[in-house]
C-alpha cells in the first residue's frame, strides 16, 4: 500500500505524559499536513510542511505541540504534558504541490489518523 | 475568517432517493473546493474536486457538484443514493495561494435499505 500511513492508530495516555505521533506520506509528496479531528467536526488545520520546512502553524497549535519534519520524508508530532482536551483524531495528509500561473493545486490524501485517548 | 459550512448535519435518505449536500464557504480571493467522504471505520477519501474550468464536476461513484460563484457554494448531488453511501461527508476549502485546507462540520447520511 503507498498511501499515507500513520503510527500509532490508538494512543491511550494519562493526564501530563508526553506522547509523539508518526506520520509517513506518499513517497513522492513534497507537502504533509496536520490536522486534528474531534467528535461531530470537521478536521482542523494545524500545520504543515513543504518539504523539511514548517510554512505555517495554526494559532490553535499552543506550544505544548510541536512537529517535526527533518529530512521532508516522515513527519513526527509531539505532544507534551498532555491534557484531557488534546483527546482527538491526530490526522496526516500529504500532497504533491504544483503550480499553474499564480495558483497552487494541492489534492490532499489522508491517512487513517492517530486516535489519541488522554485520561 | 475563512470558513465552511454545510447546512445539514443529518440526512436520512431511502434507497433510489436524489440527494444533495449544501455546502457555503466564506473565502477571500480564488478558491479550490473539494468535497470528501468517511465510511465508517475508513479514513477521509477524496470523492471530487474543483479547481477552475467547468463548474460542474464529476467524482467517483456518480457523484458531482456545482461551483456556483456567485452564491459562494459547491453541493454535492447523487441523482439515486445506495446503502452504501451511508458516510460522513465533508466539504473543504482552500485558498489557492496556500496549502491548507479548511472544513465544514460534515454531513451524516444514513441510507435505508
Amino acid at each position: 500500500d503507498t498511501g499515507v500511513s500513520q503510527d500509532p492508530r490508538h494512543k491511550i495516555t494519562k493526564r501530563g505524559q508526553n506522547v509523539t505521533f508518526r506520520c509517513d506520506p506518499i513517497s513522492e509528496h513534497n507537502r504533509l499536513y496536520w490536522y486534528r479531528q474531534t467528535l461531530g467536526q470537521g478536521p482542523e488545520f494545524l500545520t504543515y510542511f513543504q518539504n523539511e520546512a514548517q510554512l505555517e502553524k495554526s494559532r490553535l497549535l499552543s506550544d505544548r505541540f510541536s512537529a517535526e519534519r527533518p529530512k521532508g520524508s516522515f513527519s513526527t508530532l509531539e505532544i507534551q504534558r498532555t491534557e484531557q482536551g488534546d483527546s482527538a483524531m491526530y490526522l496526516c495528509a500529504s500532497s504533491l504541490s504544483r503550480l499553474a500561473g499564480h495558483s497552487s493545486y494541492n489534492e490532499q490524501f489522508f491517512g487513517p489518523g492517530t486516535r489519541l485517548t488522554v485520561l | 475568517a475563512q470558513s465552511v459550512s454545510q447546512h445539514n448535519h443529518h440526512v436520512i435518505l431511502s434507497e433510489a432517493a436524489s440527494l444533495e449536500l449544501g455546502c457555503n464557504y466564506s473565502y477571500g480571493g480564488t478558491v479550490n473546493l473539494f468535497w470528501y467522504v468517511q465510511y465508517p471505520g475508513q479514513h477521509l477519501q477524496l470523492l471530487l474536486k474543483y479547481f477552475s474550468g467547468d463548474p460542474l464536476v464529476k467524482g467517483i461513484k456518480g457523484f458531482e457538484a456545482e461551483f456556483i460563484k456567485s452564491k459562494f457554494s459547491f453541493n454535492l448531488r447523487k441523482p439515486s443514493v445506495q446503502w452504501s453511501d451511508t458516510a460522513e461527508y465533508f466539504c473543504a476549502a482552500q485558498n489557492t495561494n496556500a496549502g491548507k485546507s479548511t472544513f465544514g462540520d460534515g454531513t451524516t447520511l444514513t441510507v435505508k435499505p
